[in-house]
């Protein structure tokens, strides 16, 4: 069945540093995929979403582009702030069912001042 | 922006005892939301999508006469656990799907759930 997998963390960096948070899918068909964040206290927010191959989701500094040829959906950050700080989702949704999500496990990332 | 909520953030039961959970989208109409369950270190699953109006849709392994659901508005869903047990101790999380953004769910902060 369709799954998600993401890198384990937690996940600690300095201020300003690069990020990459991999992801990986399975899925048949076109899935939409999706990175959800979770800050403390907070329910989960969506940060950014891909509905197709090649596109390249971005809000708040964060990228991530759709890769059908490698199934990814890699998370990145060009400079880190403390306030980045949060749970980070990698999730898709199926493309014979637009309301499921499937997510990934969960990465913690926290940013050393 | 949408904003969900949950009630209670966490509760504590004795076993053989059943809690109700709320989950309300609190500026918007929500015709369909979801139940989510997320054990420790481990992705939520999906329990159900449950309908204004309509019986739940539950998924493959999810017991509907152990988590039943009503959603009676289209601001106001809930989750009851019936008779738990230990092992239904886990965190729950609602989302609702806007109406007028069919494409997105707005998640609550969840409900943490210890059965003794």
């Amino acid at each position: 069945g369709d799954s998600v997998t993401q890198m384990e963390g937690p996940v600690t960096l300095s201020e300003e540093a690069f990020l990459t948070i991999n992801c990986t899918y399975t899925a048949t068909g076109y899935p939409s995929l999706f990175w959800y964040v979770q800050y403390p206290g907070e329910g989960l927010q969506l940060l950014l979403k891909a509905t197709k191959a090649d596109d390249k989701g971005s809000n708040k500094g964060f990228e991530a582009t759709y890769r059908k040829e490698t199934t990814s959906f890699h998370l990145e950050k060009g400079s880190v702030q403390v306030s980045d700080s949060a749970v980070y989702f990698c999730a898709l949704s199926p493309y014979s069912s637009a309301s499921k999500i499937i997510f990934g496990s969960g990465t913690r990332l926290s940013i050393r001042p | 922006g949408a904003v969900v909520s949950q009630h209670p953030s966490w509760v504590i039961c004795k076993s053989g005892t059943s809690v109700k959970i709320e989950c309300r989208s609190l500026d918007f109409q929500a015709t369909t939301m979801f139940w989510y369950r997320q054990f420790p270190k481990q992705s939520l699953m999906l329990m159900a999508t449950s309908n204004e109006g309509s019986k739940a849709t539950y998924e493959q392994g999810v017991e509907k006469d152990k988590f039943l659901i009503n959603h009676a508005s289209l601001t106001l869903s809930t989750l009851t656990v019936t008779s738990a047990h230990p092992e239904d101790s886990s965190f729950y999380i609602c989302s609702a799907r806007a109406d007028r953004e069919a494409d997105t769910q707005y998640f609550g902060p969840g409900t943490r759930l210890t059965v003794l």
